[in-house]
C-alpha cells in the first residue's frame, strides 16, 4: 500500500491550459506539503496544510492554488500553464507540523509544458 | 532567510572507500537539521533529525554529526547501493518551513 500517492505521474501539456495534481495519503498524518523540484534539484516548499488549514504559502504565483478537502488529500490545480512551470512537483505528509519523524514524499509528478 | 549550502556537488568513491558529505547552514534559530536520501525518479527518503550541537545519529553505514554552523554525513565503507542523492534540510523554530540544499550526488563503484 502506497503511503503517499500523486497521480498523475507524468503531465505533459501545452502552455496556457489548466491542470491539478492530486495527493493522498493514508499515514493518518496530519500535515501535507507540496514542494516543487526544478531542472537543478532545488527542492522548494510551495504549500503546507495542517488538518486542512494552510499554514505555508511561499511566494507562489496566483496561478497555483492548494486546496485541501480532507486531512489526507492535498490537490494543487495549477492555471494559464507557463514553460517556467516545467519540474517535478512532490506531495509529502507529516505526522505534524513539527516533522520531526521526517518527511514522507510521494514519488512525483513531472510536469513538462510545451 | 534561511540557507543551506551543500558540498561537494558530486562526490564518486570505490566500494569500502569512506568519506564525508558537508552540509553548512545559516537559520534563525535552528529546531532541527534533516538528511534526506533521494533515488533516481523518487522522492526523498527520511534519514536523521538533529537538534543540537554535538549530536550524533547512525543508521547501517551512514553517520550524521551536527555543530553550530555545519552537519557531516559520514558514509563508512559504502556500497554501490549506497549510491542516491543526499538532501540536508534546516528548520526554523518561527514556522517549521523546511529549507533543503541542492544536495551531493554520491556514485559508489564496485
Amino acid at each position: 500500500d502506497t503511503a503517499v500517492s500523486q497521480t498523475p505521474k507524468y503531465l505533459v501539456t501545452q502552455m496556457g491550459n489548466d491542470k491539478s495534481i492530486k495527493c493522498e495519503q493514508n499515514l493518518g498524518h496530519d500535515t501535507m506539503y507540496w514542494y516543487k523540484q526544478d531542472s537543478k534539484k532545488f527542492l522548494k516548499i510551495m504549500f503546507s496544510y495542517n488538518n486542512k488549514e494552510l499554514i505555508i504559502n511561499e511566494t507562489v504565483p496566483n496561478r497555483f492554488s492548494p486546496k485541501s478537502p480532507d486531512k489526507a488529500h492535498l490537490n494543487l490545480h495549477i492555471n494559464s500553464l507557463e514553460l517556467g512551470d516545467s519540474a517535478v512537483y512532490f506531495c509529502a505528509s507529516s505526522q505534524d507540523v513539527r516533522g520531526d519523524y521526517g518527511y514522507t514524499f510521494g514519488s512525483g509528478t513531472r510536469l513538462t509544458v510545451v | 532567510e534561511d540557507q543551506v549550502t551543500q558540498s561537494p556537488e558530486a562526490l564518486r568513491l570505490q566500494e569500502g572507500e569512506s568519506s564525508s558529505l558537508n552540509c553548512s547552514y545559516t537559520v534563525s534559530g535552528l529546531r532541527g537539521l534533516f538528511w534526506y536520501r533521494q533515488d533516481p525518479g523518487k522522492g526523498p527518503e527520511f534519514l536523521f533529525t538533529l537538534y543540537s550541537a554535538g549530536e550524533e545519529k547512525e543508521k547501517e553505514r551512514l553517520k550524521a554529526t551536527l555543530t553550530k554552523k555545519e552537519s557531516f554525513l559520514h558514509i563508512t565503507a559504502p556500497k554501490p547501493e549506497d549510491s542516491a542523492t543526499y538532501l540536508c534540510a534546516v528548520q526554523g523554530g518561527s514556522n517549521y518551513k523546511l529549507t533543503f540544499g541542492k544536495g551531493t550526488l554520491l556514485t559508489v563503484n564496485p
